[in-house]
């Protein structure tokens, strides 16, 4: 079936634009993740969201940052009054996440932002 | 927070030898430690992953080992090929309850070149 897809898959911004990312996470997925990362380095965690709801935001670096999966599937990333260090490429990943299960995440394409 | 390092940043090797990437992490409880390759341009895919009921894990050309009381766990690839070469990743993360719950922390990924 589908992967997890993820839209732009380029987005080059100005500095102080407002930005929105997209993720469709593989279908019945129910845990969905967003991770940053910057070149030559892992992902970071910023955000997890288990249904519609947040469990853990702990990794947003600050409050202009934001993400919200209303229907509990699809998910926008927001990132207002970017910054040149938003510069990176922002990566959604999803899972069949359980309270019994291992949690095998499988990540999209990414989207490679640019703020000028 | 959990912390994971990963050795070595580059690896170099000739075709059919075999490569090994060893990976640390700090934090006891976690029990979950998937291995994600990445090709220029795409999302990380998941190779292969351990769990912590298991101190070994073997898929064709693929192994990893996980050492919980000295916490690290390494990768190996046997007789690699040139579209073996990629950026090769470590994680780790815990399953069960709290608001961490699934969330992976990376190493900072290794650079493996397979020359023919």
């Amino acid at each position: 079936g589908a992967g997890v897809s993820q839209t732009p898959s380029n987005k080059v911004t100005e500095k102080g634009k407002y930005v929105e990312l997209r993720c469709d996470p593989i279908s019945g997925h129910t845990a969905l993740y967003w991770y940053r990362q910057s070149l030559g380095q892992g992902p970071e965690f910023l955000i997890y969201f288990q249904g519609t709801g947040a469990a853990d935001d702990s990794g947003l670096p600050n409050d202009r940052f934001f993400a919200v999966r209303p229907e509990g599937s699809v998910s926008t990333l927001k990132i207002q009054r970017t910054e040149r260090g938003d510069s990176a490429v922002y990566l959604c990943a999803s899972s069949s996440l359980s309270q019994s299960s291992y949690n095998e995440q499988f990540f999209g394409p990414g989207t490679r932002l640019t703020v000028l | 927070g959990e912390n994971v390092e990963q050795h070595p940043s580059t690896l170099s090797v000739q075709e059919g030898d075999s490569a090994v990437i060893k990976c640390t992490y700090s934090d006891s409880a976690s029990n979950y430690f998937p291995w994600y390759k990445q090709e220029l341009g795409k999302g990380p895919q998941l190779i292969i992953d351990i769990r912590s009921n298991v101190g070994e894990k073997k898929d064709q050309r693929i192994a990893v080992t996980l050492n919980k009381t000295a916490k690290h766990f390494s990768l190996h690839i046997t007789e690699t090929q040139p579209e073996d070469s990629a950026v090769y990743f470590c994680a780790a993360s815990k399953k069960g309850g709290g608001t961490s719950y699934g969330k992976l922390t990376f190493g900072q990924g290794t650079i493996l070149t397979v020359h023919p």
